[in-house]
């Protein structure tokens, strides 16, 4: 069973930029979250989609958005992008009905530098 | 205002010992706890987790520790192997947001 799968690994990007990643979850989750990982904040919650509706968000500006396909792949999107974007950005995935109660899986995440 | 606290930044064991890894938390809505492993540049990967209607799991060599009255966990590792070595984060479901984490702390064992 393939695990949760985030692309791209790797990106640069200038300030003012926008940016979108990709996480597709293991194959029957219908949860996806995704997190910000810096050294100074551990690991934040950005936001939470199920069945194609976000039922979550975090405390993070507006530049932060994402959405849900049909096939449970999500993407994040960061607009106008600021050098304090510079992080792993992390997508877990879950099984069930809800996020609660059941473990969440990660992906590998995707590091994002802003120069 | 941090909801779970991981007091301890960083842990030295020697290979074959006990480690304990401790987590407090805030939130009497957390209902549901995990333990997850990490690796530098790499997502966390999952260890064990326990509902707050119990007081322990365990699984191999990892034990989780519930005590709901005084809102601690702890993660027991026996024996403790080199491979452990690495940022051990504690997670808590229930609040507002998502998964919330702790800060993580640092197991390094040594030879």
């Amino acid at each position: 069973k393939a695990g949760v799968t985030q692309t791209p690994r790797y990106l640069i990007k200038t300030r003012g930029q926008q940016v979108t990643l990709s996480c597709s979850p293991i194959s029957g989750h219908r949860s996806v979250s995704w997190y910000q990982q810096t050294p100074g904040q551990g690991l934040q919650f950005l936001f939470e989609y199920f069945s194609e509706t976000q039922r979550n968000k975090g405390n993070f500006p507006g530049r932060f958005s994402g959405r849900q396909f049909s096939n449970s792949r999500s993407e994040m999107n960061v607009s106008t992008l600021e050098l304090g974007d510079s992080a792993l950005y992390l997508c877990a995935s879950s099984s069930g009905q809800g996020i609660y109660y059941t473990e969440a899986f990660f992906g590998q995440g995707t590091r994002l530098t802003v120069v | 205002d941090q909801q779970v606290k991981q007091n301890s930044p960083s842990l030295s064991v020697q290979e074959g010992r006990i480690s304990i890894l401790n987590c407090d938390y805030t939130n009497s809505m957390f209902d549901y706890f995990l333990w997850y492993k990490k690796y530098p540049a790499e997502g966390p990967t999952f260890l064990i987790s326990i509902s707050s209607i119990k007081d322990k799991n365990e699984d191999g060599r990892f034990t989780v520790f519930l005590n709901k009255s005084a809102k601690h966990l702890s993660l027991h590792i026996v024996p403790s192997q080199p491979g452990d070595s690495a940022v051990y984060f504690c997670a808590a479901w229930g609040g507002a947001d998502g998964l919330t984490f702790g800060k993580g702390t640092h197991l390094i064992i040594q030879p």
